[in-house]
């Protein structure tokens, strides 16, 4: 049982390139979620997902699309990498959306954008 | 709009007692988490608060007042290990996290 897996852990881009960041979950979560985190800032919600083929923006979403097209993966796409998207990126799932449920967290994805 | 206040940064010494207080404004509430996360780690659960009132689970305690938009996080028998970063996280109606930027706790012996 491994939980929240990121792939990759961590990658540099130059402005303009193009990436995805994978997650995967075993623990079959019906939610799913990208978080970017900054310094100095709270986790900020990119993009979640409430389910299988379902996707919706979170606070801040431009810039990024996602898919999930497995229940247990959800993929986070930047089309044209700006420095401005330098940030570790996290990935968490959990099975219902209110509490106590918990959100469980995949180690991140460190993006450097030069 | 939605507003979490936490200390950036506090310091106590192995073996005391701390407490990191959180104020929050949110659109609704759904409950109140508390995570810690370790440097360069990701967030992990401690604790979560639906009602008024204090929450036991062994050296942590949570505490929450409603009313207030107030929240602590009570750390006892400090140890060097809890040098970390406390994120004080309440759900708004939709049932979104709303995030604090964290305190950071540094321990000292």
């Amino acid at each position: 049982n491994a939980g929240v897996t990121q792939t990759p852990k961590f990658r540099v881009l130059k402005t303009g390139q193009s990436m995805t960041l994978l997650c995967a979950q075993d623990m079959n979560h019906e939610y799913m979620y990208w978080y970017r985190q900054d310094p100095g800032m709270g986790l900020r919600l990119i993009h979640y997902s409430v389910g299988e083929g379902t996707t919706a923006k979170g606070e801040v979403p431009d810039g990024y699309n996602v898919s999930r097209l497995k229940k247990q993966n959800f993929l986070l796409g930047l089309e044209s990498a700006a420095p401005s998207q330098t940030s570790v990126y996290f990935c968490a799932s959990s099975q219902l959306a209110g509490g106590p449920e918990t959100q469980y967290f995949g180690p991140g994805t460190r993006l450097l954008v030069l | 709009g939605q507003n979490i206040d936490q200390p950036t940064e506090m310091t106590a010494t192995e073996g005391a007692i701390v407490q990191i207080n959180c104020t929050y404004q949110t659109s609704g509430f759904n409950g109140l988490f508390w995570y810690q996360q370790h440097a360069g780690e990701a967030p992990t659960f401690l604790s979560y608060n639906v009602l008024d009132g204090l929450e036991e689970k062994g050296r942590f305690s949570s505490f929450l007042s409603r009313s207030k938009g107030y929240s602590y996080l009570l750390l006892k028998e400090l140890q060097m290990k809890d040098s970390a970063s406390y994120l004080c996280a309440p759900m708004d109606s939709n049932y979104q996290l709303i995030w604090g930027a964290g305190t950071k706790l540094i321990i000292k012996p």
